[in-house]
C-alpha cells in the first residue's frame, strides 16, 4: 500500500527553528509537495521538490532524498502566524497526489 | 470570481437527502478534484477530472458522483446522504492532470457538511 508518515503534532517557540519530517512509501514518485493549512481554511502551496536536495524560499526550506523516501520542511525565525498544519503529499506513478495526515505545529511565545 | 469558489459554505443535511456541492474555478485549469478531509486523516480523493467531459474515481468514490460539462464547473453530488459522509469537502484545480507535467493544486475554501 501507499503510505505517508508525518508527526501528528509539534510545538516550537517563536523565533526558533523547527523541522517537520515526512517519510513516504508510494508506487512510484513524481514529486513531493508541502502545503500549509490554517485551522478552518484551505491548504495553500508552500513547496515542490522533484530532485534531491534543498530548496530554499525565504524562511521556509524543503529537502528531499528520493533514495531514503524522506523529506523535511524547515521553518526558520518562527512567527505566531506559522501556527498551522503542514501537509506532505507525494505524486505517485499515476500522477495522483497521496496525502499525509498533516503535522499540527503549535508556536508558543 | 478569483480562483476557486465553493457553495454552500456549510450545510446540515438529513440522512437520505440528495445534495450537490458546487465548485467553480476561473483559472481555466484543465484538472479538477474533490477531496474530503476528516480529523486525523489526510485529504482523500473522491473523484477527479483531467479535462472537461472526463471524470475518474479516486480513493473513496462510493456514494458520490461528479460531472464535468465544462472547464469551470465540477459539482459533487451525494445521491442519498449518510452520516459517514459528514466531513469537510474541498474542491481543487490544477493546470495538469496528464503525465509529465504535474503542477500545484489550488484549493477552494471548503464546504463543511453535517449529515444527521
Amino acid at each position: 500500500g501507499q503510505n505517508i508518515d508525518q508527526p501528528t503534532e509539534m510545538t516550537a517557540t517563536e523565533g526558533a527553528i523547527v523541522q517537520i519530517n515526512c517519510t513516504y512509501q508510494t508506487s512510484g514518485f513524481n514529486g513531493l509537495f508541502w502545503y500549509q493549512q490554517h485551522a478552518g481554511e484551505a491548504p495553500t502551496f508552500l513547496s515542490y521538490n522533484v530532485l534531491d536536495g534543498l530548496e530554499e524560499k525565504g524562511r521556509f526550506s524543503s529537502f528531499l532524498s528520493r533514495s531514503k523516501g524522506y523529506s523535511y520542511l524547515l521553518l526558520k525565525e518562527l512567527q505566531m502566524k506559522d501556527s498551522a498544519s503542514y501537509l506532505c503529499a507525494v505524486v505517485d506513478s499515476n500522477y495522483q497526489l497521496i496525502w499525509g495526515a498533516g503535522t499540527k505545529l503549535i508556536i508558543k511565545p | 470570481i478569483a480562483g476557486i469558489t465553493q457553495a454552500p459554505t456549510s450545510q446540515i443535511l438529513a440522512a437520505g437527502r440528495r445534495m450537490t456541492l458546487r465548485c467553480t474555478q476561473d483559472m481555466r485549469h484543465n484538472a479538477m478534484y474533490w477531496y474530503r478531509q476528516d480529523l486525523g486523516l489526510g485529504l482523500r480523493l473522491i473523484h477527479y477530472s483531467n479535462t472537461a467531459g472526463t471524470t475518474g474515481k479516486g480513493e473513496v468514490p462510493d456514494g458520490y458522483s461528479v460531472s464535468r460539462a465544462n472547464t469551470d464547473d465540477f459539482p459533487l453530488t451525494l445521491a442519498s446522504a449518510v452520516p459517514s459522509q459528514t466531513s469537510v469537502y474541498f474542491c481543487a484545480s490544477s493546470d495538469s492532470g496528464t503525465s509529465g507535467n504535474y503542477n500545484e493544486q489550488f484549493f477552494g475554501p471548503g464546504t463543511r457538511l453535517t449529515v444527521l
